[in-house]
């Protein structure tokens, strides 16, 4: 059975302080490990897609980065905006293209 | 584009009652899924369908059932609406591997 755990559950950070939000995974063949950024009230929007192990992606002050077993979100120099829950999911191979999500970290950037 | 929408936004049945969501996706996607987000418990797929005409059960399908009798739409119904149900739900469509979700309808069963 895919699994998917993130760490921490909640994480507080001062503006412009960096930090690594965790998404440790077990799936039977990865097809692609996805960052989704969900805002409250709001539904989930895509971030990235991670493909295989040593892959990077960037965006403004995201980078995701993948190894065998987990992925890491990190945050340069974070923003107030930036705050919201961050959900990791993986895809399977040989699946009809399912998610399995796991619960989230939900980051807050204080001013 | 108006991307994926759903409706209602918001609902509050009673125990038995049956209600039908809806959602609508003007991106020509074939893929489409119903997912239930509760707290501390993540997103989990209830249903998805892979074309027209076609559906399937995901992790959590008991008390529902889906149709997808256009590309564009994918309903949701609830036969008999249970307190478990209470939850938030949320649709996606894919064309690749990336989903794009709805703004979700907030479920209460009282």
């Amino acid at each position: 059975e895919d699994q998917v755990t993130q760490s921490p559950e909640a994480l507080r950070l001062q503006e412009g302080e960096s930090s690594s939000l965790n998404c440790s995974y077990t799936v039977s063949g990865l097809r692609g490990l996805f960052w989704y950024r969900q805002d409250p009230g709001k539904g989930p929007e895509f971030l990235f897609t991670l493909y295989s192990a040593g892959e990077e992606k960037e965006k403004e002050r995201l980078k995701a980065t993948l190894t065998k077993k987990e992925s890491f979100l990190h945050i340069t120099a974070p923003k107030p905006e930036d705050s919201a829950t961050y959900l990791c999911a993986v895809q399977a191979s040989g699946s009809a293209r399912q998610l399995t999500f796991g619960s989230g970290t939900q980051l807050t950037v204080l001013p | 584009n108006a991307g994926v929408t759903q409706t209602p936004k918001f609902r509050v049945l009673k125990t038995g009652q049956s209600m039908t969501l809806l959602c609508a996706q003007d991106m020509n996607h074939e893929y489409m899924y119903w997912y239930r987000q509760d707290p501390g418990m993540g997103l989990r797929l209830i249903h998805y369908s892979v074309g027209e005409g076609t559906t399937a059960k995901g992790e959590v399908p008991d008390g529902y059932n889906v149709s997808r009798l256009k590309k564009q739409n994918f309903l949701l119904g609830l036969e008999s609406a249970a307190p478990s149900q209470t939850s938030v739900y949320f649709c996606a469509s894919s064309y690749g591997q990336e989903q794009f979700f709805g703004p979700g309808t907030r479920l209460t069963v009282l």
